[in-house]
């Protein structure tokens, strides 16, 4: 079954504890991107990847780190969280770079920052 | 820059209606258009996504109409039940960028 599988699901922490949230996909997928979604400002993209070893910043990418070692996986890392950081984030996966292709979306993690 | 609206946010309807939700965008330089699906707690289903060259798609009950030159999307939901209640996101993707721009949303509700 095809699957973006993101881990935790909910997560609570405190402000300044390093964290990194995991996506993992069986699609052998080429594109990976990282949303966050809030109340009223819809989803906007964090950081992108065409391929592996391949990142680049999308609209909001200020206190978040990709990185893109393996096809499969593309973890978020919040180096030192911030409460403005509590969101739900989103990971999502397409075939090749076409934006022609639909793009697969994960369940979602529910982070808080304290 | 590329702005993405959704009215209205919010919408109830007894079940048997047939219903609209629009989108509209400001940049009409578009590559495609896509419809996602929410429901809580969940992650987004892709509906239908239309190419710039195309007027509209369909799929079962669903009919997602686009004209480019207007900036505007309609997602047309026939004989709507209680199981379409869900969030509904439209989403544009700017000619020669990577990113798609997603509305807020349009949160609807069908009532037995």
């Amino acid at each position: 079954e095809a699957q973006v599988t993101q881990n935790p699901r909910y997560l609570i922490t405190v402000t300044g504890k390093k964290l990194t949230v995991t996506c993992s996909q069986n699609m052998n997928h080429e594109y990976m991107s990282w949303y966050r979604q809030d109340p009223g400002l819809g989803l906007r993209q964090i950081y992108y990847s065409m391929n592996v070893e391949v990142t680049d910043k999308g609209d909001v990418p200020e206190g978040y780190k990709v990185s893109r070692k393996e096809k499969r996986n593309f973890p978020l890392i919040l180096e030192s969280p911030s409460p403005n950081q509590t969101s739900l984030y989103f990971c999502a996966t397409r075939v090749g770079v076409s934006g022609a292709n639909v793009l697969t979306f994960g369940a979602g993690s529910r982070l808080t920052v304290l | 820059k590329q702005e993405v609206t959704q009215i209205p946010a919010a919408l109830s309807v007894p079940e048997g209606e047939n219903l609209v939700l629009n989108c509209s965008f400001t940049d009409s330089a578009i590559y495609n258009l896509q419809w996602f699906r929410q429901d809580p707690g969940k992650g987004l289903t892709s509906l239908l996504l239309i190419q710039s060259s195309q007027r509209e798609q369909t799929s079962g009950r669903l009919n997602a109409s686009l004209d480019k030159s207007s900036g505007r999307s309609t997602l047309y939901i026939a004989a709507s039940q209680p199981g379409d209640s869900a969030t509904y996101l439209c989403a544009v993707l700017s000619y020669n960028t990577d990113k798609l721009i997603f509305g807020t949303g349009t949160r609807l509700q069908v009532f037995p």
